[in-house]
């Protein structure tokens, strides 16, 4: 049972390129987030998704777009990087709303912009 | 918006002493707490949740949570610390029916042998 697997692990861009983190689960659940932890300041939810078809802005949107590809899947994408998107970046799910379910986090992803 | 604020970026025990991590909350309704565990290079795990049934909210690996809306507070405590327990622990506090629920900004565990 692999849960919420994220690729790449660990990824280094130039700033101003271009890349999309991936996110898939297999726990049938509807909700997806997307989240970013940076030293000091815990996690902040940058988008999440309630359901297949839905995405809405979480705290720290700016930078980002996201697309709820099917049940599965809920793909992170930065346009033009830039050094302050240096961060490591969770994927979660859960079987309803953030609020006042579990949510199971993937393992992460290193991103350095340089 | 709710926030939440752990007291101690780091705390250091010895193996066997009582492990207590703080977290106090601000919530303009009756909130939803968490706390969730980080090992390294892992994602974050739920340890237990209060969602305004008992006060006193038992997790796992024998962690526990007490509700205390007077002081607005959810502080973790672990009678006897195990080396395994060495790891990072986040506090968050949600309001129950929507998707923002706010983390604080982790108290990092080490346990001494």
């Amino acid at each position: 049972n692999a849960g919420v697997t994220q690729t790449p692990k660990f990824q280094v861009l130039k700033t101003g390129q271009s890349m999309t983190l991936q996110c898939a689960q297999d726990m049938n659940h509807n909700s997806m987030y997307w989240y970013r932890q940076d030293p000091g300041m815990g996690l902040r939810l940058i988008y999440y998704s309630a359901s297949e078809g839905t995405t809405d802005k979480g705290e720290v949107p700016n930078g980002y777009n996201v697309s709820r590809l099917n049940k599965r899947e809920f793909s992170l994408r930065l346009e033009s990087a830039a050094p302050s998107q240096t961060s490591v970046y969770f994927c979660a799910s859960g079987s309803g709303s953030l609020s006042n379910t579990e949510a199971f986090f993937g393992q992460g992803t290193r991103l350095t912009v340089v | 918006a709710q926030s939440v604020t752990q007291l101690g970026s780091h705390v250091s025990v010895s193996e066997g002493a009582l492990v207590l991590l703080r977290c106090n909350y601000s919530s303009s309704v009756p909130p939803y707490l968490f706390w969730y565990v980080q090992y390294p290079n892992q994602g974050l795990q739920l340890l237990l949740k209060y969602t305004s049934a008992a006060t006193l909210v038992k997790g796992i690996n024998g962690f526990e949570a007490e509700f205390k809306k007077s002081e607005t507070s959810f502080h973790l405590t672990k009678p006897s610390a195990h080396m395994s327990d060495a790891a990072e622990y986040f506090c968050a506090v949600s309001d129950g029916w929507n998707n923002d629920m706010r983390f604080g900004a982790g108290t990092r565990l080490t346990v001494k042998p």
